[in-house]
């Protein structure tokens, strides 16, 4: 499975932008890029996918790297409800989702 | 949409009994879902792949025989955790997938473990 690397934390005060980077340099041409996030003592929340382009909904947008080497989760106004875990994760065409260790964001009021 | 629910949602039990968590999709048939666990302050670990009507996949690592999934319907999937002990102890999180041809994963809840 192909890896993905992101930053163990990052903050962000409220109502600000927040990018979530994430790198994927072994990534393939059929593997989807997922975004997931958990918050504390809950299961994990679906936030976004997206394969080549990039991808809006109203959650967040993603936007993928043209080479797809990596790829960053944009949060265009963080609320307290946002601090949580991010995960970002390659899947091809498998049933497995191989969670890594995530990204924890603190937002600060 | 798209919504699955865990119970319990927390369980206490003495060490050696065993211990049923019920995962219900509500709104959608789930063909396959998906059990995992998370110990404090850890990341989630797959613990197995469920498809309805047919045996469970068990990631490597993981006793089939302690822990007994079953996947009778297409809206319900159950893990049993047989003998329980101490160690057993954590988060389970079960998933569905909304339909084939599609990755994206909805998840339970969760259920806390306690084993005494």
């Amino acid at each position: 499975d192909a890896k993905t690397t992101q930053p163990n934390s990052m903050e962000s005060n409220e109502e600000e932008p927040v990018h979530l980077p994430c790198n994927h340099s072994t990534i393939s041409g059929t593997d989807y890029i997922h975004w997931y996030r958990q918050l504390p003592s809950q299961g994990p929340e679906y936030v976004i996918h997206g394969l080549t382009s990039n991808v809006n909904n109203r959650m967040a947008s993603l936007a993928i790297a043209e080479d797809r080497k990596s790829s960053t989760l944009i949060l265009h106004r963080a609320t307290l409800r946002d601090a949580a875990v991010y995960y970002c994760i390659l899947t091809f065409n498998t049933d497995k989702l191989i969670f890594g260790t995530g990204t924890r964001l603190q937002v600060f009021p | 949409g798209a919504v699955v629910s865990q119970h319990p949602s927390w369980v206490i039990c003495k060490s050696g009994t065993s211990v049923k968590i019920e995962c219900r999709s509500l709104d959608f048939q789930a063909t396959t879902m998906f059990w995992y666990r998370q110990f404090p302050k850890q990341s989630l670990m797959l613990m197995a792949t469920s498809n309805e009507g047919s045996k469970a996949t068990y990631e490597q690592g993981v006793e089939k025989d302690k822990f007994l999934i079953n996947h009778a319907s297409l809206t319900l999937s159950t893990l049993t955790v047989t003998s329980a002990h101490p160690e057993d102890s954590s988060f389970y999180i079960c998933s569905a997938r909304l339909r084939r041809g599609t990755d994206t994963q909805y998840f339970g809840p969760g259920t806390r473990l306690t084993v005494l």
